[in-house]
Parts: structure tokens; C-alpha cells; sequence
């Protein structure tokens, strides 16, 4: 199978830092990738994507950026707030219909 | 509706037991995913309907494990003879299509005792 995988499982950050959540995936095959937030009790929600083709995606107040000369996706979260907390996921998706998953980052926010 | 529905977000049953899970896509969504995750862990693939048919069940871990979608909108997973092992959140999504990821429902909560 694929193996997703997140560097650091847990992270804590003061309220209005950046905040930077690293993820590894292993097939070079991957063309787009999600990063996913899930709240307790809730199902993951929809953040930012990227396609292969690009290297670097901005939203509001979050960005990703994709290396994949070592398979390497972060996201960063800028002026981090309260309401972040979650664990965040990546997924990388090969073109079907699957997205595989990484095991998450859990995101704690320090007021 | 506005987002993915499941029912029920709870549910407790006996080892060996049937149980049927039901997932409520967004309005007009072709494709329909369930996925299923262990605690402390992300999301696993189960199967993709695109319409009514299953076209991707690779993810179903062994034979107790169906789902059907028979119009086309409401999907039911269902599971037999449940083992203690598939204690689980059991996620629903749907899609236009790739692009923008799923919507994921709340997720029905599987304890099996």
C-alpha cells in the first residue's frame, strides 16, 4: 500500500505564530495532494490542495508547498488561532478515486 | 441538503451482530466514498460508487463488509457478523469529482462489544 506519513504527531504553538505541519509520502506517482482538517467528532474538512505541477499554493492564511524531489508536503498556517486546533491530515491522491492518508498532526493552539 | 448526513452517530452492537450504516451525499453528487478510521489514525479507503454501481470495493477488508447504493443517492455500508476489530469511525463522503477533494459527513461512531 502507500505509506503517508507525518513527521511530527504532535504540535503546539502560541495563538499568532506560524505554525508549519510537515508530511512525507512515498509514491512518486502522487499528482495531487489535500491537506484535511478534522475537529473532534466531526469528519475532515477540505483546506488546500495542490496538483503535482505546482510547488507552492496559498489560501487564506495557509499555504502549501510541495517538494517532490524528496516527496515532501508542508502547510503552513499563518497568525495561528485558537479555532485551529485539530489534527491536520495530508492525502495524496495517483489519479483514481482513492485518497490515501496520513496518520495526522495533532495541532494545538496555546492562548 | 447542505452537507453529507449519517445516521446514526452512534452506534453499539454485540459481537457477531448485523449493523447497517447509512450515508446521506450531498445533493447531486455523482461519486460516493466510504472510508473507515481506527482511532489515533487517518481515514482508510473502503469503496467508491460512482452512480449505483461499486466501482472501486479493493478497500472492503473481507466479505462481511458490503455496501449498495441503489438509486444512485443514499449509500448503506453494511456489516455481518461484527467483530470486535471493526470498532471504528466510519466515514461517508461524496464528490463532484477529484478536484476539490470530498465532502465528508460527521461519521458514524462503530463499538462493538
Amino acid at each position: 500500500g502507500e505509506s503517508v506519513g507525518l513527521h511530527l504527531p504532535t504540535l503546539s504553538v502560541q495563538e499568532g505564530d506560524n505554525s508549519i505541519i510537515n508530511c512525507a509520502y512515498s509514491n512518486s506517482a502522487s499528482d495531487y495532494f489535500i491537506w484535511y482538517k478534522q475537529e473532534s467528532g466531526k469528519g475532515p474538512q477540505f483546506i488546500i490542495d495542490i496538483r503535482s505541477n505546482m510547488d507552492k499554493r496559498q489560501g487564506q492564511r495557509v499555504t502549501v508547498l510541495l517538494n517532490k524531489t524528496v516527496k515532501h508536503l508542508s502547510l503552513q498556517i499563518a497568525a495561528t488561532q485558537p479555532g485551529d486546533s485539530a489534527v491536520y491530515f495530508c492525502a495524496e491522491n495517483i489519479g483514481g478515486n482513492q485518497f490515501y492518508f496520513g496518520t495526522g498532526t495533532s495541532l494545538t493552539v496555546i492562548p | 441538503g447542505a452537507g453529507v448526513s449519517q445516521t446514526p452517530s452512534n452506534k453499539v452492537t454485540e459481537k457477531g451482530k448485523y449493523v447497517e450504516l447509512r450515508c446521506d451525499p450531498i445533493s447531486g453528487h455523482t461519486a460516493l466514498y466510504w472510508y473507515r478510521q481506527s482511532l489515533g489514525q487517518g481515514p482508510e479507503f473502503l469503496i467508491y460508487f460512482q452512480g449505483t454501481g461499486a466501482a472501486d470495493d479493493s478497500g472492503l477488508p473481507n466479505d462481511r463488509f458490503f455496501a449498495v447504493r441503489p438509486e444512485g443517492s443514499v449509500s448503506t455500508l453494511k456489516i455481518q457478523r461484527t467483530e470486535r476489530g471493526d470498532s471504528a469511525v466510519y466515514l461517508c463522503a461524496s464528490s463532484l469529482n477529484r478536484q476539490g477533494g470530498y465532502t465528508f459527513g460527521s461519521g458514524t461512531r462503530l463499538t462493538v462489544v
